[in-house]
């Protein structure tokens, strides 16, 4: 069954301090991973997406990378408004539904 | 262009209550799909819609949910006679009709958060 497993499940960081979130997953010909970042009481908001291992994309202090069996959200130099939950998907299936693991939910402290 | 909107934000019903949730797409796009996000677990999908067509509904519980999108208007989620274990946050996520694509990116609302007392 494919499953998408994040972690740590949270993490607290000082600003400036950077770190990597992973993403692991099983499923049977990954056709695309996504990356949300997800505030409180509000919808996910897009990030990336990825679709074969080795790429990699870039968006002001987010880098997210894809090997064969898991992404990494690379963060450099966080800064307070980069607090969030950050929700990792796979698309699945021809309807392309999406199977989401649980998040990281990360702070960054001044 | 706006983004994807639902309504209502906030819903609190009674326990045998029917809710009814809004979704209206992004401009262009010909998608939908709606997510639950029950307390302290991950998103899951519920069902995909094309316009006046339920594609996948594998996600959504046998009973007392429904869908649907019409020609006009907005996608609805409609859940009859609610208990409390459908308390949790519903998106609607849209995606744009892109002839010969693979995949498209799904941009998510700002969700329903359905109450039951």
């Amino acid at each position: 069954e494919d499953q998408v497993t994040q972690s740590p499940e949270a993490l607290r960081l000082q600003e400036g301090e950077s770190s990597s979130l992973n993403c692991s997953y099983t499923v049977s010909g990954l056709r695309g991973l996504f990356w949300y970042r997800q505030d409180p009481g509000k919808g996910p908001e897009f990030l990336f997406t990825l679709y074969s291992a080795g790429e990699e994309k870039e968006k002001e202090r987010l880098k997210a990378t894809l090997t064969k069996k898991e992404s990494f959200l690379h963060i450099t130099a966080p800064k307070p408004e980069d607090s969030a939950t950050y929700l990792c998907a796979v698309v699945r299936g021809a309807t392309n539904k999406l199977i989401f693991g649980t998040g990281t939910l990360l702070a960054v402290q001044p | 262009n706006a983004g994807v909107m639902q309504n209502p934000r906030h819903l609190v019903r009674r326990r045998g209550q029917e809710a009814r949730l809004r979704c209206s797409p992004m401009k262009g796009h010909s998608h939908v799909y709606w997510y639950r996000q029950l307390p302290e677990e991950g998103l899951k999908f519920m069902v995909y819609l094309q316009k006046e067509n339920i594609i996948d509904e594998s996600g959504m519980p046998k009973e007392r949910f429904s869908a649907e999108f019409p020609k006009e208007g907005p996608s609805i989620l409609r859940i009859q006679q609610v208990v409390r274990g459908d308390s949790a946050a519903y998106f609607c996520a849209s995606s744009p009709l892109t002839a010969g694509s693979s995949y498209n990116e799904q941009f998510f609302g700002p969700g329903t958060r359905l109450t039951v007392l």
